[in-house]
């Protein structure tokens, strides 16, 4: 079955560093991928939709140029949390949508960010 | 705006017990509906999803749900929970389009032996 891939799993950084965490589909192409962060104990929190070769599209309220994003090939999109704070403290999660047209996404394992 | 929403947060079943997630959605328009579960360490897992036919979709693991637009809901159900469905399980809507997906907040589920 379709799989993707998030990388790292877990990292931990210095406040005001950046961090990027990668999305890959491994045996699917996906023009279109999602970031979502999930806070504890709370639902997933759809950040932006990411499309390839083009600009994301961010919901409301999150940060574009603290969170960015970049989709340059159909099977990675990788997100930058830029100048890392305490508070940017979460679980990333990207999902994928298969070209074929299964009109499902795919979850990726998640990754956990802790900013000291 | 559209919204889903999961009432029960955290419940607790003896193992071959039945069980009912309640989910509602507020979405206009055509609507595509999913279950998600993730089990503890691992990450979401689709369980099932509903776009059009037959309202009483089956899914993996024995589960199934049946869409019922005149109340705008998708309830998730089981005849008899294993300790092994120990898991949050997420109700999920996206309009016709799926662009979008949103999530309930998700209903911890845990199986006593």
């Amino acid at each position: 079955g379709a799989v993707v891939s998030q990388h790292p799993s877990w990292v931990i950084c210095k406040s005001g560093t950046s961090v990027k965490i990668e999305c890959r589909s491994l045996d699917f192409q996906a023009t279109t991928m999602f970031w979502y962060r999930q806070f504890p104990k709370q639902s997933l929190m759809l950040m932006a939709t990411s499309n390839e070769g083009s600009k994301a599209t961010y919901e409301q309220g999150v940060e574009k140029d603290k969170f960015l994003i970049n989709h340059a090939s159909l099977t990675l999109s990788t997100l930058t949390v830029t100048s890392a704070h305490p508070e940017d403290s979460s679980f990333y999660i990207c999902s994928a949508r298969d070209n074929s047209g299964a009109n499902v996404l795919t979850f990726g394992a998640g990754s956990r960010l802790t900013v000291l | 705006a559209q919204s889903v929403s999961q009432h029960n947060h955290h419940v607790i079943l003896s193992e071959a017990a039945s069980l009912e997630l309640g989910c509602n959605y507020s979405y206009g328009g055509t609507v595509n509906l999913f279950w998600y579960v993730q089990y503890p360490g691992q990450h979401l897992q689709l369980l099932l999803k509903y776009f059009s036919g037959d309202p009483l979709v089956k899914g993996i693991k024995g589960f199934e749900a049946e869409f019922i637009k005149s109340k705008f809901s998708f309830n998730l159900r089981k005849p008899s929970v294993q300790w092994s469905d120990t898991a949050e399980y997420f109700c999920a809507a996206a309009s016709g389009g799926y662009q979008k997906v949103t999530f309930g907040t998700g209903t911890k589920l845990q199986v006593i032996p």
